[in-house]
Protein backbone atom coordinates (compact mmCIF):
# COMPACT_ATOMS: atom_id res chain seq x y z
CA UNK A 1 0.00 0.00 0.00
CA UNK A 2 0.62 3.41 -0.68
CA UNK A 3 2.18 5.69 2.24
CA UNK A 4 1.69 9.16 0.26
CA UNK A 5 -1.03 9.52 -2.13
CA UNK A 6 -1.29 12.59 -4.33
CA UNK A 7 -4.33 11.64 -6.48
CA UNK A 8 -3.80 14.99 -8.75
CA UNK A 9 -1.14 14.04 -11.88
CA UNK A 10 -2.16 17.92 -12.73
CA UNK A 11 -4.03 20.74 -11.95
CA UNK A 12 -4.66 23.89 -13.51
CA UNK A 13 -5.27 27.19 -11.33
CA UNK A 14 -5.90 31.07 -12.94
CA UNK A 15 -3.16 33.56 -11.64
CA UNK A 16 -4.09 35.05 -8.07
CA UNK A 17 -6.30 32.41 -7.20
CA UNK A 18 -5.58 30.06 -4.23
CA UNK A 19 -5.17 26.13 -5.01
CA UNK A 20 -5.02 22.67 -3.23
CA UNK A 21 -2.90 20.37 -3.45
CA UNK A 22 -4.39 16.86 -2.12
CA UNK A 23 -1.83 14.41 -0.15
CA UNK A 24 -2.71 11.56 2.04
CA UNK A 25 -0.52 9.24 3.85
CA UNK A 26 -0.74 6.01 5.86
CA UNK A 27 1.24 5.58 8.87
CA UNK A 28 0.94 3.26 12.17
CA UNK A 29 3.73 5.18 13.94
CA UNK A 30 2.07 8.23 16.25
CA UNK A 31 5.36 10.81 15.50
CA UNK A 32 6.12 11.67 11.93
CA UNK A 33 6.55 14.43 9.65
CA UNK A 34 5.34 15.48 6.62
CA UNK A 35 6.96 17.84 3.78
CA UNK A 36 6.19 19.75 0.94
CA UNK A 37 8.57 20.09 -2.06
CA UNK A 38 8.45 22.19 -5.03
CA UNK A 39 9.87 20.92 -7.95
CA UNK A 40 10.47 23.58 -11.14
CA UNK A 41 11.18 22.98 -14.55
CA UNK A 42 15.07 23.38 -13.47
CA UNK A 43 14.64 20.40 -11.60
CA UNK A 44 15.71 21.62 -7.88
CA UNK A 45 14.07 20.31 -5.40
CA UNK A 46 12.52 23.15 -2.71
CA UNK A 47 11.67 22.65 0.48
CA UNK A 48 8.46 24.64 1.04
CA UNK A 49 6.51 23.40 4.48
CA UNK A 50 6.73 20.77 7.15
CA UNK A 51 3.88 19.64 9.63
CA UNK A 52 4.60 17.93 12.55
CA UNK A 53 2.42 15.00 13.89
CA UNK A 54 2.57 17.34 17.28
CA UNK A 55 1.86 20.21 15.81
CA UNK A 56 -1.57 21.60 17.25
CA UNK A 57 -1.67 24.41 14.83
CA UNK A 58 -1.67 23.97 10.77
CA UNK A 59 1.65 25.32 9.55
CA UNK A 60 2.02 28.26 7.45
CA UNK A 61 5.05 30.02 5.55
CA UNK A 62 3.91 33.04 3.72
CA UNK A 63 1.72 31.92 0.93
CA UNK A 64 2.21 28.54 1.70
CA UNK A 65 -0.12 26.83 4.67
CA UNK A 66 -0.64 23.40 5.42
CA UNK A 67 -4.54 21.49 5.68
CA UNK A 68 -3.59 18.85 8.45
CA UNK A 69 -6.52 17.14 8.87
CA UNK A 70 -4.86 14.50 11.11
CA UNK A 71 -8.19 12.19 11.81
CA UNK A 72 -8.68 11.59 8.04
CA UNK A 73 -4.95 11.90 7.29
CA UNK A 74 -4.44 14.21 5.14
CA UNK A 75 -2.22 17.00 4.67
CA UNK A 76 -3.26 19.13 1.51
CA UNK A 77 -1.37 22.32 0.24
CA UNK A 78 -2.56 25.21 0.28
CA UNK A 79 -1.22 28.38 -1.98
CA UNK A 80 -2.99 31.34 -1.70
CA UNK A 81 -2.58 33.87 -4.47
CA UNK A 82 -1.20 31.88 -7.13
CA UNK A 83 1.89 33.06 -9.00
CA UNK A 84 3.33 32.05 -12.91
CA UNK A 85 6.29 31.08 -10.58
CA UNK A 86 4.24 28.52 -9.13
CA UNK A 87 4.07 26.10 -11.94
CA UNK A 88 5.79 23.41 -11.51
CA UNK A 89 5.84 19.63 -9.88
CA UNK A 90 4.60 19.60 -5.89
CA UNK A 91 5.96 16.11 -3.83
CA UNK A 92 4.17 16.05 -0.35
CA UNK A 93 6.94 13.51 1.44
CA UNK A 94 6.63 11.87 4.92
CA UNK A 95 9.10 10.79 7.56
CA UNK A 96 8.25 8.60 10.29
CA UNK A 97 9.62 8.06 13.67
CA UNK A 98 11.73 9.48 16.59
CA UNK A 99 14.93 6.91 15.98
CA UNK A 100 17.65 8.52 14.21
CA UNK A 101 17.86 5.53 11.70
CA UNK A 102 14.24 6.19 10.66
CA UNK A 103 14.75 9.14 9.06
CA UNK A 104 14.28 8.62 5.26
CA UNK A 105 11.43 10.56 3.16
CA UNK A 106 8.78 8.33 1.69
CA UNK A 107 7.51 11.04 -1.48
CA UNK A 108 4.28 10.74 -3.23
CA UNK A 109 4.75 10.76 -6.72
CA UNK A 110 3.98 14.22 -7.06
CA UNK A 111 0.96 16.54 -8.70
CA UNK A 112 2.16 19.19 -11.95
CA UNK A 113 0.86 22.44 -11.40
CA UNK A 114 0.46 25.01 -14.31
CA UNK A 115 -0.93 28.88 -13.45
CA UNK A 116 -2.53 30.60 -15.74
CA UNK A 117 -2.07 33.55 -16.98
CA UNK B 1 28.08 28.38 -0.75
CA UNK B 2 26.93 25.54 2.07
CA UNK B 3 24.71 22.59 0.49
CA UNK B 4 24.53 19.30 -1.00
CA UNK B 5 27.09 19.07 -4.20
CA UNK B 6 26.43 16.53 -6.75
CA UNK B 7 28.78 15.22 -9.61
CA UNK B 8 28.03 15.67 -12.48
CA UNK B 9 25.23 16.91 -13.51
CA UNK B 10 25.28 14.97 -17.24
CA UNK B 11 26.23 11.40 -17.91
CA UNK B 12 25.49 9.16 -20.48
CA UNK B 13 27.11 5.85 -20.34
CA UNK B 14 26.83 2.67 -22.26
CA UNK B 15 25.27 -0.33 -20.80
CA UNK B 16 27.56 -3.34 -18.89
CA UNK B 17 30.10 0.52 -18.00
CA UNK B 18 30.22 1.19 -14.32
CA UNK B 19 30.76 4.82 -12.88
CA UNK B 20 30.50 6.42 -9.33
CA UNK B 21 27.82 9.48 -8.93
CA UNK B 22 29.49 11.61 -6.44
CA UNK B 23 28.01 13.78 -3.28
CA UNK B 24 29.35 16.19 -0.35
CA UNK B 25 28.27 17.71 1.81
CA UNK B 26 29.67 20.43 4.09
CA UNK B 27 27.20 21.08 6.84
CA UNK B 28 28.26 18.28 8.94
CA UNK B 29 24.87 16.14 8.19
CA UNK B 30 24.86 12.72 9.49
CA UNK B 31 22.16 11.63 7.29
CA UNK B 32 22.55 11.23 3.96
CA UNK B 33 20.56 9.30 1.14
CA UNK B 34 20.40 8.64 -2.96
CA UNK B 35 16.73 8.94 -4.38
CA UNK B 36 16.27 8.23 -7.99
CA UNK B 37 13.24 10.09 -10.12
CA UNK B 38 11.39 8.36 -12.96
CA UNK B 39 8.79 10.12 -14.59
CA UNK B 40 5.04 8.99 -12.98
CA UNK B 41 7.15 7.39 -9.95
CA UNK B 42 8.26 10.54 -7.56
CA UNK B 43 11.26 10.04 -5.70
CA UNK B 44 12.48 6.20 -5.00
CA UNK B 45 14.85 5.81 -1.96
CA UNK B 46 17.77 3.74 -3.26
CA UNK B 47 20.25 4.14 -0.17
CA UNK B 48 20.88 5.75 2.90
CA UNK B 49 23.64 6.39 5.70
CA UNK B 50 22.94 7.62 9.29
CA UNK B 51 26.51 8.16 9.81
CA UNK B 52 30.26 7.29 8.75
CA UNK B 53 30.74 3.70 8.10
CA UNK B 54 26.91 2.82 8.16
CA UNK B 55 24.75 2.41 5.06
CA UNK B 56 21.63 0.60 4.41
CA UNK B 57 19.43 -0.41 1.51
CA UNK B 58 16.34 2.02 0.39
CA UNK B 59 13.29 0.53 -1.64
CA UNK B 60 15.08 -0.01 -5.02
CA UNK B 61 19.14 -0.69 -3.89
CA UNK B 62 19.73 -3.74 -6.70
CA UNK B 63 22.88 -2.79 -9.05
CA UNK B 64 23.94 0.11 -6.61
CA UNK B 65 26.46 0.41 -4.29
CA UNK B 66 27.32 2.92 -1.59
CA UNK B 67 30.05 3.54 1.18
CA UNK B 68 30.38 6.49 3.66
CA UNK B 69 34.12 6.83 4.50
CA UNK B 70 33.79 10.00 5.79
CA UNK B 71 30.83 12.58 7.14
CA UNK B 72 31.18 14.67 4.22
CA UNK B 73 30.84 12.35 0.96
CA UNK B 74 28.13 9.72 -0.04
CA UNK B 75 29.03 8.27 -3.23
CA UNK B 76 26.98 6.35 -5.58
CA UNK B 77 28.28 3.51 -7.72
CA UNK B 78 26.95 1.73 -10.31
CA UNK B 79 28.20 -1.16 -10.89
CA UNK B 80 26.89 -2.81 -14.38
CA UNK B 81 24.89 0.09 -15.83
CA UNK B 82 21.82 -0.83 -17.50
CA UNK B 83 19.29 1.43 -19.33
CA UNK B 84 16.40 0.72 -16.87
CA UNK B 85 19.10 2.72 -14.61
CA UNK B 86 18.32 5.65 -17.18
CA UNK B 87 16.84 8.51 -14.25
CA UNK B 88 17.48 11.23 -12.65
CA UNK B 89 19.04 10.67 -9.18
CA UNK B 90 19.71 12.99 -6.18
CA UNK B 91 21.78 12.80 -3.24
CA UNK B 92 20.06 14.71 0.21
CA UNK B 93 21.80 14.97 3.18
CA UNK B 94 19.57 15.71 6.89
CA UNK B 95 20.83 17.07 10.29
CA UNK B 96 18.69 14.52 12.33
CA UNK B 97 18.77 13.91 16.18
CA UNK B 98 15.79 12.17 17.14
CA UNK B 99 12.55 13.21 15.98
CA UNK B 100 10.69 13.64 12.48
CA UNK B 101 11.25 17.23 12.12
CA UNK B 102 14.40 17.62 9.98
CA UNK B 103 13.70 17.99 6.28
CA UNK B 104 16.57 17.38 3.54
CA UNK B 105 18.36 19.23 1.78
CA UNK B 106 19.08 18.48 -1.81
CA UNK B 107 21.67 18.06 -4.38
CA UNK B 108 20.92 19.40 -7.89
CA UNK B 109 20.68 16.03 -9.34
CA UNK B 110 22.45 13.92 -11.93
CA UNK B 111 20.83 12.77 -16.01
CA UNK B 112 22.05 10.09 -16.41
CA UNK B 113 21.08 8.36 -19.66
CA UNK B 114 22.16 4.31 -20.08
CA UNK B 115 22.36 3.50 -24.05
Amino acid sequence: AQKITQTQPGMFVQEKEAVTLDCTYDTSDPSYGLFWYKQPSSGEMIFLIYQGSYDQQNATEGRYSLNFQKARKSANLVISASQLGDSAMYFCAMREGQRRSQGNLIFGKGTKLSVKP
Amino acid sequence: NAGVTQTPKFQVLKTGQSMTLQCAQDMNHEYMSWYRQDPGMGLRLIHYSVGAGITDQGEVPNGYNVSRSTTEDFPLRLLSAAPSQTSVYFCASSYSPDGPNYGYTFGSGTRLTVV
